[in-house]
């Protein structure tokens, strides 16, 4: 099946720093990808989508300067957050859009998560 | 805005069927989906459905019906495995292909 991959899978970092989270997708190409982050005992919130050569779109209330994405290639997404501080503090979780549909519909399939901690 | 109506916690027992209900009111209708998120860990895909009626696969199966803006995921022969949250997520756009998530059904599964 679709398989997307999410590094580091927690990170824990002094406030002020920035953190680069990556997304592949590793057994197909995937010209979207979507940024969601996860509070506690919370649903996903969709944060931005990442699209192949072109600008992020960013869903209203996200800081585009603070929460930087790239997707230079059709398999990889980063997610940079900048500056970080401990209200960033969240789980970060990546998906690809599969057009191929493993599932025999336009799918997207979750990676794994990173887990950001700032101290 | 855009509402997605879960449960917030359900307990069922090991060996019997549970029904989650999710029901919305979006401003655009692409498709529902059923995704398991255990704990700490990213979602699952379970189902997909854009049209309506019932789709089967194995122990769990979903159900849509559009008119009523409702669906169900049904859970036979429940594990303790399966305890885990459901969520619930419409797709509004078929451009953007984001998907707008409920708030999610915790389920316990006991012995």
């Amino acid at each position: 099946g679709a398989v997307v991959s999410q590094h580091p899978s927690w990170v824990i970092c002094k406030s002020g720093t920035s953190v680069k989270i990556e997304c592949r997708s590793l057994d197909f190409q995937a010209t979207t990808m979507f940024w969601y982050r996860q509070f506690p005992k919370q649903s996903l919130m969709l944060m931005a989508t990442s699209n192949e050569g072109s600008k992020a779109t960013y869903e209203q209330g996200v800081e585009k300067d603070k929460f930087l994405i790239n997707h230079a290639s059709l398999t990889l997404s980063t997610l940079t957050v900048t500056s970080a501080h401990p209200e960033d503090s969240s789980f970060y979780i990546c998906s690809a859009r599969d057009l191929g549909g493993h599932s025999g519909a336009d799918t997207q399939y979750f990676g794994p998560g990173t887990r950001l901690t700032v101290l | 805005g855009q509402n997605i109506d879960q449960p917030t916690e359900m307990t069922a027992t090991e060996g019997a069927i549970v029904q989650i209900n999710c029901t919305y009111q979006t401003s655009g209708f692409n498709g529902l989906f059923w995704y398991q998120q255990h704990a700490g860990e990213a979602p699952t895909f379970l189902s997909y459905n854009v049209l309506d009626g019932l789709e089967e696969k194995g122990r769990f199966s979903s159900f849509l019906s559009r008119s009523k803006g409702y669906s169900y995921l049904l859970l036979k022969e429940l594990q303790m495995k399966d305890s885990a949250s459901y969520l619930c997520a419409v797709l509004l756009d078929t451009g953007r292909r984001a998907l707008t998530f409920g708030s999610g059904t915790r389920l316990q599964v006991q012995p």
